[in-house]
C-alpha cells in the first residue's frame, strides 16, 4: 500500500502563516495526483478545501492556498484563525486508487 | 446545495456483513460524470478511503479492502450503499460517503463487536 506521509503537528500563532506539506512514497507529487485537502474540526466531519493541487471549493476561505512545493503538495494558511485549529488531511490519486495521507494536527497558540 | 445521510446499524457481529446506505438530496446519483465514495475513519485515528463508484456505475476500490468491500447505486432510491463482509474489530469506524470528495455526510458510527 502507497503510504503518504503529512508532519504529524505543527503549532503557529494567530495571525502567523503556516504550510502543511503532503509526500508521496513513490516519488515526487505531480499535478496527476490530484492532491486534495480536508480540514476535519475536533468531533466534526471532514470539510473539503482544496482540489487538484490548488482549487478552492466556493467556501474556502481566501487564507487557505495550495500548491506544489520541493515535490510535494502543500497548503498554506496566511493570517491564521484561531478557528483554524483542526486536522488537515492531504488526498493523493494513485491511478484510480485515493490515499490519504495520516493528517496533520494544527494548532494554534 | 447537495445533501448526504449515512445511515446502518451501529452494531455489527465479527464475521458478519456490514451494510450501509447514503441517502442523497439536492443532486441525482444518476447525473453527470459524478462519482460517489466512501470512506472510513477508527475512533481517533485518520480517514481511510474505501472505494468509489461512477454514476455510470464504474467502480474502484482500495486494494486493502477489494475483496471485501461492495459499492452500488440504487437510482431509483437516489442512495449509495456500501457491503463490507467478513468484518472483525479493525473496521470499527465512523463511516462517510461523499460527492465527489467535496460534499461529505456527517458519518455513521459502526462498531463491531459480539
Amino acid at each position: 500500500q502507497t503510504v503518504v506521509t503529512q508532519e504529524s503537528s505543527l503549532t503557529v500563532s494567530p495571525g502567523g502563516t503556516v504550510t502543511l506539506t503532503c509526500a508521496s512514497g513513490t516519488g515526487a507529487v505531480t499535478s496527476s495526483y490530484y492532491p486534495h485537502w480536508f480540514q476535519q474540526k475536533s468531533g466534526q466531519a471532514p470539510r473539503a478545501l482544496i482540489y487538484n493541487t490548488g482549487t478552492k471549493h466556493s467556501w474556502t476561505p481566501a487564507r487557505f492556498s495550495g500548491s506544489l512545493l520541493g515535490g510535494k503538495a502543500a497548503l498554506t494558511l496566511s493570517g491564521v484563525q484561531p478557528e483554524d485549529e483542526a486536522d488537515y488531511y492531504c488526498l493523493l490519486f494513485y491511478g484510480g486508487v485515493w490515499v490519504f495521507g495520516g493528517g496533520t494536527k494544527l494548532t494554534v497558540l | 446545495q447537495v445533501q448526504l445521510q449515512e445511515s446502518g446499524p451501529g452494531l455489527v457481529e465479527p464475521s458478519e456483513t456490514l451494510s450501509l446506505t447514503c441517502a442523497v438530496s439536492g443532486d441525482s446519483v444518476n447525473s453527470g460524470n459524478n462519482y460517489w465514495s466512501w470512506i472510513r475513519q477508527p475512533p481517533g485515528k485518520g480517514l481511510e478511503w474505501i472505494g468509489y463508484i461512477y454514476s455510470f456505475g464504474g467502480t474502484n476500490y482500495s486494494p486493502s479492502l477489494k475483496s471485501r468491500a461492495t459499492i452500488s447505486l440504487d437510482k431509483s432510491k437516489n442512495q449509495l450503499s456500501l457491503k463490507l463482509n467478513s468484518v472483525t474489530a479493525a473496521d470499527t469506524a465512523v463511516y462517510y460517503c461523499a460527492k465527489t470528495l467535496a460534499n461529505w455526510g456527517q458519518g455513521t458510527l459502526v462498531t463491531v463487536s459480539s
